[in-house]
């Protein structure tokens, strides 16, 4: 079975830009996690989205915001981006408690590395 | 609320030597607990989890840990470091009324092997 996987892999923006990442889940997921990397801040949860519904949010700005589509895969945007914003966006799919099967494990993809100049 | 502490950001060890990354953690309910690995410019791997089962909990690659509730911890530990466990190991949490969408994650700890 394929795993998560997350496009683009790298990606490079200017100061005030937008960017959309995106996110397959492992076939059969429908819960899809989000997180941030940095040197300074760590792994921090940004949102989680089942059923095209956003179920739990990090403390994040209103710039960051996220989608799911009704094939599970996922979206998230960044608005007016900031130096700050710059770090490993990571992925992470599981299937949903409920199901037969699932678990809580969350199964994490490649990331995408923004870099915001 | 909930939060993880790894003691120590960097651990180095000789090839052959045990490896034990240590893991505390914060939670008003019986938490689960998880270990990930990353290797470099890639994504997180699951190591192995605790999901209120068994106490000691066997993961890939020879790693396990074990959940001690009195003392809120969840260290992991290998017998015999191999050249190729070098990397960043994170551990995290989750709280089960929460159904698990949330990880917290610790500051992670880079464990490097000698020859």
């Amino acid at each position: 079975k394929a795993g998560v996987t997350q496009t683009p892999r790298y990606l490079i923006k200017t100061r005030g830009q937008q960017v959309t990442l995106s996110c397959s889940p492992i076939s059969g997921h429908r819960s899809v996690s989000w997180y941030q990397q940095t040197p300074g801040q760590g792994l921090q949860f940004l949102f989680e989205y089942f059923s095209e519904t956003q179920r739990n949010k990090g403390n994040f700005p209103g710039r960051f915001s996220g989608r799911q589509f009704s094939n599970s895969r996922s979206e998230m945007n960044v608005s007016t981006l900031e130096l700050g914003d710059s770090a490993l966006y990571l992925c992470a799919s599981r299937a949903f408690p409920g199901v037969a099967g699932s678990t809580d494990t969350q199964y994490f993809g490649p990331g995408t590395r923004l870099t915001v100049l | 609320a909930q939060s993880v502490t790894q003691l120590g950001s960097h651990v180095s060890v000789s090839e052959g030597a045990l490896v034990l990354l240590r893991c505390n953690y914060s939670s008003s309910v019986p938490p689960y607990l998880f270990w990930y690995v990353q290797y470099p410019n890639q994504g997180l791997q699951l190591l192995l989890k605790y999901t209120s089962a068994a106490t000691l909990v066997k993961g890939i690659n020879g790693f396990e840990a074990e959940f001690k509730k009195s003392e809120t911890s969840f260290h992991l530990t290998k017998p015999s470091a191999h050249m190729s466990d070098a990397a960043e190991y994170f551990c995290a949490v989750s709280d089960p009324g929460n159904q698990g969408g949330k990880l917290i994650f610790g500051q992670g700890t880079e464990l490097s092997v000698k020859p």
